[in-house]
């Protein structure tokens, strides 16, 4: 079964600076990645989705993430963040092929203060 | 708008009220989710329901219950719930149980027992 550890659980950046944020996952098999945002009061919304081919995935809103299957991580990262980046984003790990479910992260909490 | 709408957005009701939560989706999805996230816990997954069937009931307790009619709705019927049953229930769907695409969430019922 697979199991997703995100390492930070809260990430406080100013307005500009660049942000990473961890992922890094278990899995006997090939895996889907996906990064997941979360603002207040709302669901959860797609960033961005690692299936295969190239190991730099580009998202919506500016953030990449990056595939590393020696380490199996797969961290979110922006060159510059925004006040409305501000939200709680989820990492997510599927088994290739199987009948795996979404298994997610506990999340990181990204405050971005002026 | 996401694709997949929860309603109601706020529910606040008694340990001894019978409610209904109601998620719904035209995406033509196949797979329905129940999601419960609490302050400070991760995403607990509840119920999966595949082609209208049950397959996943994660230990969640008799007082809620889920019921899919169709293939684009999923309820979860709450009775006799307990304060600690307060939090955002989400709803979310995907084309199939494993999914390249990610998993539709809606904005979730934000639920309070007094």
């Amino acid at each position: 079964a697979q199991s997703v550890t995100q390492l930070d659980s809260q990430v406080p950046v100013f307005e500009e600076a660049p942000v990473e944020l961890r992922c890094n996952y278990s899995s006997s098999v090939s895996v889907y990645l996906f990064w997941y945002v979360q603002y207040p009061n709302q669901g959860l919304q797609l960033l961005l989705k690692y299936l295969s081919g190239s190991t730099l995935v580009k998202g919506i809103n500016g953030f990449e993430a990056e595939f590393n299957k020696s380490q199996t991580s797969f961290h979110l990262r922006k060159p510059s963040v925004h006040i409305s980046d501000t939200a709680e984003y989820f990492c997510a790990v599927s088994d290739k092929g199987g009948s795996e479910k979404l298994v997610f992260g506990k999340g990181t909490k990204l405050t971005v203060n002026p | 708008e996401t694709g997949v709408t929860q309603t109601p957005r706020h529910l606040v009701m008694g340990m001894t009220n019978k409610k209904s939560l109601k998620c719904e989706q035209h995406l033509g999805h196949n797979a329905m989710y129940w999601y419960k996230q609490s302050a400070k816990k991760p995403l607990e997954l509840m119920f999966v329901y595949s082609l209208e069937e049950r397959v996943e009931n994660n230990s969640v307790p008799s007082r809620f219950s889920p019921e899919c009619p169709n293939s684009s709705h999923l309820f979860l019927h709450l009775h006799t719930l307990q304060p600690e049953d307060s939090a955002l229930y989400l709803c979310a769907s995907s084309q199939d149980l494993v999914d390249s695409y990610g998993y539709t969430f809606g904005s979730g019922t934000r639920l309070t027992v007094v």
